[in-house]
């Protein structure tokens, strides 16, 4: 079974309509991240959580929101869809305790914002 | 602000060939430096993870140096296989703990 997953894997959803993406863990780190990937632009991070209680903005949050239910889930919202946010979007985790911060990345969710 | 840049975007060869694949960084003060794995369609696999204070790392066909002071990362890898076909990412570890990606090369190995 993936240590990482993501649901759902692909969804078309209307502009303005309210989306969630989920991701869960089986790993047990503390840090998750959301990413997004977008043609010719690499990943760039959206929002990450080092615990349950902590939640910060990276370097493009506009537009979205997050929760971390567990130290095993967090979800990645959209308000209100818009076309721009169409992309491929990656939930990853680590654990800085292991000494070597490798992150461990789900298999993405494809959104098209129509 | 870190930026990340990957040389070249694209690369194809035939099989057998030993081949670099270049990642730069702008600030050198990074904590560790990784190469991911993407295959299309699919999510990110990481392949070597090189600390600040290590020079290289090895796994297999994959060789991976950091050189911090001039701001610089190659990942060799031997005896190209077909199998090796994918997009090769560098991302370097910020101090908020999160990763700053580059765009990425896409290999192609022709038998």
């Amino acid at each position: 079974d993936a240590d990482v997953t993501q649901t759902p894997r692909n969804r078309i959803t209307k502009t303005g309509k309210r989306i969630m993406l989920e991701c869960s863990q089986t790993k047990g780190h503390d840090r998750m991240y959301w990413y997004r990937q977008d043609p010719g632009l690499g990943l760039r991070l959206i929002y990450y959580s080092f615990d349950v209680k902590d939640i910060n903005k990276g370097e493009i949050s506009d537009g979205y929101s997050v929760s971390r239910q567990a130290q095993a889930k967090f979800s990645l919202s959209l308000e209100s869809a818009i076309p721009n946010q169409t992309a491929l979007y990656f939930c990853a985790t680590s654990d800085p305790s292991q000494g070597k911060e490798t992150q461990y990345f789900g298999p993405g969710t494809r959104l098209l914002v129509l | 602000k870190q930026e990340v840049t990957q040389i070249p975007a694209a690369l194809s060869v035939p099989e057998g060939e030993n081949l670099v694949l270049n990642c730069s960084f702008t600030d050198s003060a990074i904590y560790n430096l990784q190469w991911f794995r993407q295959d299309p369609g699919k999510g990110l696999t990481s392949l070597l993870l090189i600390q600040s204070s290590q020079r290289e790392q090895t796994s297999g066909r994959l060789n991976a140096s950091l050189d911090k002071s001039s701001g610089r990362s190659t990942l060799y890898i031997a005896a190209s296989q077909p199998g090796d076909s994918a997009t090769y990412l560098c991302a370097v570890e910020g101090s908020q703990g999160n990763l700053i990606f580059g765009k990425g090369t896409k290999l192609s190995v022709k038998p």
